[in-house]
């Protein structure tokens, strides 16, 4: 049973930077690609970006200058780094397995909110 | 970037009925690359259609999809009490991007 699941700290303050963890547990990071997907709240899902493990990634336009994601196979594991981040950015953040044409699991979401 | 529109914004229907859900794309989608998804509060959305038409594991058949091109389609034949939730579909260009979402709610 293919398990994802995001940590990280739920409140930023603007300006500094999101960092969230995904770990993953019944596959292994080197068999697929990736993915971050945000949805703020009451708004429609957005895609972030995703990771291949040999460190492809490839990042929607609208943050490309702000995320950075990286993958750790020792650990299983792959993460999001948001730089910058202001009020716009408060959403739940969902880590997800990606085939290159869907999203086929999912954490069960992070609620990271902005704000001083 | 491609823009994905779906109508209705809200749907309202009682269970045993028909639901049929669009999704309008701004320049044309190869069908491999549409799917749809199911998410109720609270919840992560869970993976419903891929490639345009086929169900996920563990999906009930009264969920279809079809479509080509610019125009595809979810239906789900006959709703069960559990269908009542928000769908979103969702392509691959050369990034990802979803719908606004359909909500599906008890008449």
């Amino acid at each position: 049973q293919v398990q994802l699941q995001e940590s990280g700290p739920g409140l930023v303050k603007p300006s500094e930077t999101l960092s969230l963890t995904c770990t993953v547990s019944g596959d292994l990071i080197s068999n697929h690609y990736w993915t971050w997907i945000r949805q703020p709240p009451g708004k429609t899902l957005e895609w972030i970006g995703y990771i291949h493990y040999s460190g492809s990634t490839n990042y929607n336009p609208s943050c490309k200058s702000r995320v950075t994601i990286s993958v750790d196979t020792s650990k299983n594991q792959f993460s999001l780094r948001l730089s910058s981040v202001t009020a716009a950015d408060t959403a739940v953040y969902y880590c997800a397995r990606d085939d290159g044409i869907k999203f086929d699991y999912w954490g069960q979401g992070s609620l990271v909110t902005v704000s001083s | 970037e491609i823009v994905l529109t779906q109508s209705p914004g809200t749907l309202s229907l009682s269970p045993g009925e028909r639901a049929t859900l669009s999704c309008r794309a701004s320049r044309s989608v190869g069908s491999a690359f549409l799917a749809w998804y199911q998410q109720k509060p609270g919840q992560a959305p869970r993976l419903l259609i891929y490639g345009a038409s086929n169900r996920a594991t563990g999906i009930p058949e009264r969920f279809s999809g079809s479509g080509s091109g610019t125009d595809f389609t979810l239906t789900i034949s006959r709703l069960e009490p559990e269908d009542f939730a928000v769908y979103y579909c969702q392509q691959y260009g050369s990034f990802y991007t979803f719908g606004q979402g359909t909500k599906v709610e008890i008449k």
